[in-house]
């Protein structure tokens, strides 16, 4: 069963506007959440966090937002930019136990 | 710099072979982690170490071992590979829980 989903594939935005990328989860125990950033042939890499105590946390060009009542995740990138393109994963945390989405590949056109 | 490390970055094997992928991290991280990734997955947990001589099952641990004898290494076992096994599998590490985990480049495993 998965519990974490990113029910979008894929993604393409104009340079310079905003990107929105959604997760949604099922276990209401997960109590920390991650986005993670991933090019091709390259392990992914840490980009953002919240704590379910918190419902934004905001790192330049990037916040994520947390809705613990719709179990909902949301990672917003403004203004994005072309080196953005890459595959983002979103992850919720419990227990010693980090569950991952299946990713949203992110395309920014110049 | 620390660093983490995969090798080899590829590897084919055949069927019923032990398959064995090295991970070495100088971050002097407690904890380690391996991963597979397969399309439409995402990254799924295989086993996992909180230090020395402590190994945990993971999510998708079933025809996997690994071992933890020094805080550096965490090798990653397959007894005897099988098809399903063809993955890229990422070792990753991290100071603690909850801290970000800093991810290696993978290795693309194919089993034929």
């Amino acid at each position: 069963d998965q519990q974490v989903k990113q029910n979008s594939p894929s993604l393409s935005v104009q340079e310079g506007r905003i990107s929105i990328l959604n997760c949604d989860y099922t276990n209401s125990m997960f109590d920390y959440f991650l986005w993670y950033k991933k090019y091709p042939a390259e392990g992914p890499t840490f980009l953002i966090s919240i704590s379910s105590i918190k419902d934004k946390n905001e790192d330049g060009r990037f916040t994520v937002f947390l809705n613990k009542s719709a179990k909902h995740l949301s990672l917003h990138i403004v203004p994005s930019q072309p080196g953005d393109s890459a595959v983002y994963f979103c992850a919720a945390y419990i227990n010693n136990d980090m569950r991952f989405g299946a990713g949203t590949r992110l395309t920014v056109k110049p | 710099d620390a660093e983490i490390t995969q090798s080899p970055r590829h590897k084919i094997t055949e069927t019923g072979r032990q398959v064995t992928l090295a991970c070495h991290q100088t971050w002097n991280h407690n904890n380690m982690f391996w991963y597979r990734q397969d399309l439409g997955h995402g990254l799924r947990l295989i086993h996992y170490s909180y230090g020395v001589q402590d190994t945990n099952k993971g999510e998708v641990s079933d025809g996997y071992s690994v071992s933890r004898s020094n805080t550096e290494d965490l090798p990653l076992t397959l007894e005897s590979a099988a098809s399903s096994q063809t993955s890229v599998y990422f070792c990753a590490s991290s100071a603690d829980g909850y801290n970000e985990q800093f991810f290696g480049p993978g290795t693309r495993l194919t089993v034929l």
